[in-house]
């Protein structure tokens, strides 16, 4: 069973536009929420994370928004770049365990 | 500040035969977690090692295994590989036994003929 379901599978996006992606959980003990970044042939690279006790979270271009009620999160990429251009990945975790949930990710491409 | 290494980077094996990964984690952490990523999905946990110890196991069976040495390099075995075994197998090393941010590695890409 997947514990955490990502969508859509695949974006394309404009430069300069804005890209969103969205996830789901079951899990209500889940408390930590990152996203992950990863441009072929490399490992995925921490983007953001976020705690549920926040509902929004800003880093530069991306931001988190996290529903807590609905178990939804979501990664906003504003001002889209050609470099953007990757697979995130969101996941899921509890603070006390010791194994993040992956999505399934999201292929991002951004069109000059 | 070297990242997290791993080695080799690509290997092909045979069905039947053993296989054995290597990961060096990044500087200052001391728990080391090896993830499997199939073509087109996210990664799976496999299992944790913190204090040389497996922590924590995944939905694997017994012919993956692990360890974790004194330096807090970790070793991932795998036994009796089969086809479905191909994949990229990720390497992350963090700080502390519970989750904290992961740092993966690139990987090592195995493919089992």
């Amino acid at each position: 069973q997947q514990q955490v379901k990502q969508s859509p599978q695949s974006l394309i996006v404009q430069k300069g536009g804005i890209s969103i992606i969205n996830c789901a959980y079951e899990n209500t003990a889940f408390d930590y929420f990152p996203w992950y970044q990863q441009f072929p042939g490399k490992g995925p690279a921490l983007l953001i994370a976020i705690r549920p006790d926040v509902s929004e979270k800003k880093e530069g271009r991306f931001t988190i928004s996290f529903n807590k009620s609905a178990k939804q999160f979501s990664l906003h990429i504003m001002d889209s770049q050609p470099g953007d251009s990757a697979t995130y990945f969101c996941a899921a975790s509890i603070v006390t365990g010791n194994q993040f949930y992956f999505g399934t990710g999201t292929s991002l491409t951004v069109i000059p | 500040d070297a990242g997290v290494t791993q080695s080799p980077t690509h290997l092909i094996k045979t069905r039947g035969q053993q296989v054995t990964l290597r990961c060096s984690p990044k500087s200052g952490h001391d728990t080391v977690s090896w993830y499997q990523q199939a073509l087109g999905q996210g990664p799976q946990f496999i299992f944790q090692y913190y204090e040389e110890e497996e922590r924590q196991r995944g939905n694997f069976p017994d012919r993956f295994s692990g360890h974790q040495f004194p330096n807090y390099s970790s070793e991932l075995n795998v036994n009796a590989l089969l086809l479905g075994d191909s994949a990229l197998y990720l390497c992350a090393s963090s700080f502390g036994q519970y989750n904290s941010p992961l740092h993966f590695g690139n990987g090592t890409r195995l493919t089992v003929t």
